[in-house]
């Protein structure tokens, strides 16, 4: 069974303070990595794609993949309240498809 | 804008009454995925068509069936909702092949209520 794996949280971090999410998957042969950001009722939104071990910047975000350890993570600097929301993580799993995590419950308080 | 469209927003049916949700796009991507999500869980994946190739998930009931009759257009079909049922359902697209990572673009959804 392919999995990714997430804190729930909530994490809570207050406003301008980097968060720090996490994901943990489980198929070695998954080669791309995305992190969606999900407003309550509203849809997944892409934020950030990832495909090579390292660091990959856009803005305030910053997705980090290590293949060796199959960690995904993603950094968001200057957190603002309008950042609170739930952000799931996704891998590749083969067949046009992709895993979802459950999600990591994201407050910024001021 | 290139988008990817849901009608309708907010839907209400009955207990067994059958229920249709629809979803178009302008992306002009070949694959297109239906998911399911209720409160605090993933996304889960119905099925999905790459071009007319339909691909149905293993634990996907026969109760939800799908059509996709051209490129833009996609459609849900739910044929006796049970309770079980109410969820958020996201249409997602995505282009595969050349360089393309299976990057998934999502409708706003549909939102159901079994009655």
């Amino acid at each position: 069974q392919k999995e990714v794996e997430q804190n729930s949280g909530p994490l809570s971090v207050p406003e301008g303070a980097i968060a720090s999410l996490n994901c943990t998957y489980s198929d070695r042969g998954s080669q791309s990595f995305f992190w969606y950001r999900q407003y309550s009722g509203k849809s997944p939104e892409l934020i950030m794609s990832i495909y090579s071990n390292g660091d990959k910047e856009d803005g305030r975000f910053t997705a980090q993949l290590n293949k060796a350890s199959q960690y995904v993570s993603l950094l968001i600097r200057d957190s603002q309240p309008s950042d609170s929301a739930t952000y799931l993580c996704a891998a590749s799993g083969g067949y046009n498809k992709l895993i979802f995590g459950a999600g990591t419950r994201l407050a910024v308080h001021p | 804008d290139a988008m990817v469209i849901q009608n309708p927003r907010y839907q209400v049916t009955q207990f067994g009454k059958p229920v249709t949700l629809s979803c178009s796009q302008t992306l002009n991507h070949n694959v297109m995925y239906w998911y399911q999500q209720k409160s605090s869980q993933a996304p889960k994946l119905l099925f999905h068509y790459y071009d007319k190739d339909f691909n149905n998930e293993a634990d996907t009931p026969d109760n939800f069936q799908s059509r996709r009759p051209n490129t833009s257009f996609c459609f849900l079909d739910i044929r006796s909702p049970g309770l079980g049922d109410a969820a958020m359902y996201l249409c997602a697209t995505s282009s595969i092949g050349g360089d393309s990572y299976n990057e998934q673009f999502f409708g706003p959804g549909t939102r159901l209520t079994v009655l």
